[in-house]
């Protein structure tokens, strides 16, 4: 099957700094990606959709300032998470759909862990 | 808006015996319905889906638009088969899911 792959898969962080998760399709472009976030015990909640080469959709209530998000290309996307404060900490999962596959689905990424102190 | 279900957190069944995870949905159109499997320090990976009508690792769901319900069902458990399930939507077409809280089987031997 398609391999997504995320980087880095746990991260410490101080308050105030910033942190860029990577979020890579290693066998398959994949046009679309989007963002979940995953609080402990509870569910992953969408982000964002990112589109390669175009600007991500965010779903309300997520401030595009501070997670900025780019799709530069078919094999990248990129989340960062600015100006980081502890209640940011989470586990941040990325999945990518490819842009020409039979029985198209959405894979995931193993996830980062971030934790801001 | 549309909303997944999964009623139980945990539910914890013997080998051997049947196993039931819940999973109502609410959805203003024609879903595409999900279950995802995340084992113990892996992935989350999809499990099946309802256009598919496969049964993949002895399970089966089947989409029930009158109870919108999308129940996953295996006769016998296996202890392989304790992990994570999550319910999962879409919209016809598009590949944003919207994830139940999902439910952690656990398979006793």
């Amino acid at each position: 099957g398609a391999v997504v792959s995320q980087h880095p898969s746990w991260v410490i962080c101080k308050s105030g700094t910033s942190v860029k998760i990577e979020c890579r399709s290693l066998d398959f472009q994949a046009t679309t990606m989007f963002w979940y976030r995953q609080f402990p015990k509870q569910s992953l909640m969408l982000m964002a959709t990112s589109n390669e080469g175009s600007k991500a959709t965010y779903e309300q209530g997520v401030e595009k300032d501070k997670f900025l998000i780019n799709h530069a290309s078919l094999t990248l996307s990129t989340l960062t998470v600015t100006s980081a404060h502890p209640e940011d900490s989470s586990f941040y999962i990325c999945s990518a759909v490819g842009t020409a596959m039979m029985n198209t689905e959405a894979f995931f990424g193993q996830g980062t862990r971030l934790t801001v102190v | 808006a549309q909303r997944v279900t999964q009623p139980e957190k945990l539910l914890s069944v013997f080998k051997g015996a049947p196993v039931e995870l819940k999973c109502n949905y609410s959805y203003s159109g024609s879903p595409e319905l999900f279950w995802y499997v995340q084992y113990s320090r892996q992935r989350l990976q999809l499990l099946l889906r309802h256009i598919s009508r496969e049964s993949i690792k002895g399970f089966t769901a089947d989409l029930n638009k009158g109870e919108t319900s999308f129940h996953l069902k295996k006769p016998f458990a296996q202890e392989e088969d304790s992990a994570m399930y999550y319910c999962a939507l879409s919209g016809a077409g598009s590949y944003q899911l919207t994830f139940g809280k999902g439910t952690k089987l656990s398979v006793i031997p």
